[in-house]
């Protein structure tokens, strides 16, 4: 079954850091382009991050610049964002999704997303 | 960054009934357009990519149509599983890759 599954949230402080993980299973990860999509309480989608099959390319939103990083280890088909200087507004599900294998494509597999609340 | 707009924001209808969400760019996005469903505590999940493709294991109830700037997403006989909320995504031009703010489809 093709699956993704999001790990790492929790409560942080103002300031702080947390990193979150995303493990991938029954496809062959090193293979897709791989997002960061959040959605804070009672609000819409909003994309966070990409990062292309290989790594080499990496995209961020604005709003997270500078201060978050995304990563991959293929070998452990495993993604990762670590977030750092967190704020109140960073407060969100965050859900990993994968890019649907054409070279411009959807969202096809997203994860159960994981909650991080920013508040002292 | 592409804008998308979703109308309405929310909707009330009954089981049965003809639903149509439509969504709009602030830029031509050519068929770059997808339609996702999210239901209450549960992830987003793929109905329609390039506008007017089902994805595999999608109800042949749900149909998207468009191209440019004007969108629809259509589901013709509404079923009680289908009451969630609806996003639009442009895949045209990145980053951002942007979605529409959304459309509740609620129960009359």
């Amino acid at each position: 079954e093709v699956q993704l599954v999001e790990s790492g949230g929790g409560l942080v402080q103002p300031g702080g850091s947390l990193r979150l993980s995303c493990a991938a299973s029954g496809f062959t990860f090193s293979s897709y382009e791989m997002n960061w999509v959040r959605q804070a309480p009672g609000k819409g989608l909003e994309w966070v991050s990409y990062i292309s099959s290989s790594g080499s390319t990496i995209y961020y939103a604005d709003s997270v610049k500078g201060r978050f990083t995304i990563s991959r280890d293929n070998a452990k088909n495993s993604l990762y964002l670590q977030m750092n200087s967190l704020r109140a507004e960073d407060t969100a599900v965050y859900y990993c999704a994968r890019g649907d294998g054409s070279p411009r494509g959807a969202f096809d597999i997203w994860g159960q997303g994981t909650m991080v609340t920013v508040s002292s | 960054a592409i804008r998308m707009t979703q109308s309405p924001s929310s909707l009330s209808a009954s089981t049965g009934d003809r639903v149509t969400i439509t969504c709009r760019a602030s830029q031509g996005i050519s068929s770059y357009l997808a339609w996702y469903q999210q239901k209450p505590g549960k992830a987003p999940k793929l109905l329609i990519y390039a506008a007017s493709t089902l994805q595999s294991g999608v109800p042949s109830r749900f149909s998207g149509s468009g191209s440019g700037t004007d969108f629809t997403l259509t589901i013709s006989c509404l079923q009680s599983e289908d009451f969630a909320t609806y996003y639009c995504q442009q895949y045209y031009s990145y980053p951002p890759w942007t979605f529409g703010q959304g459309t509740k489809v609620e129960i009359k």
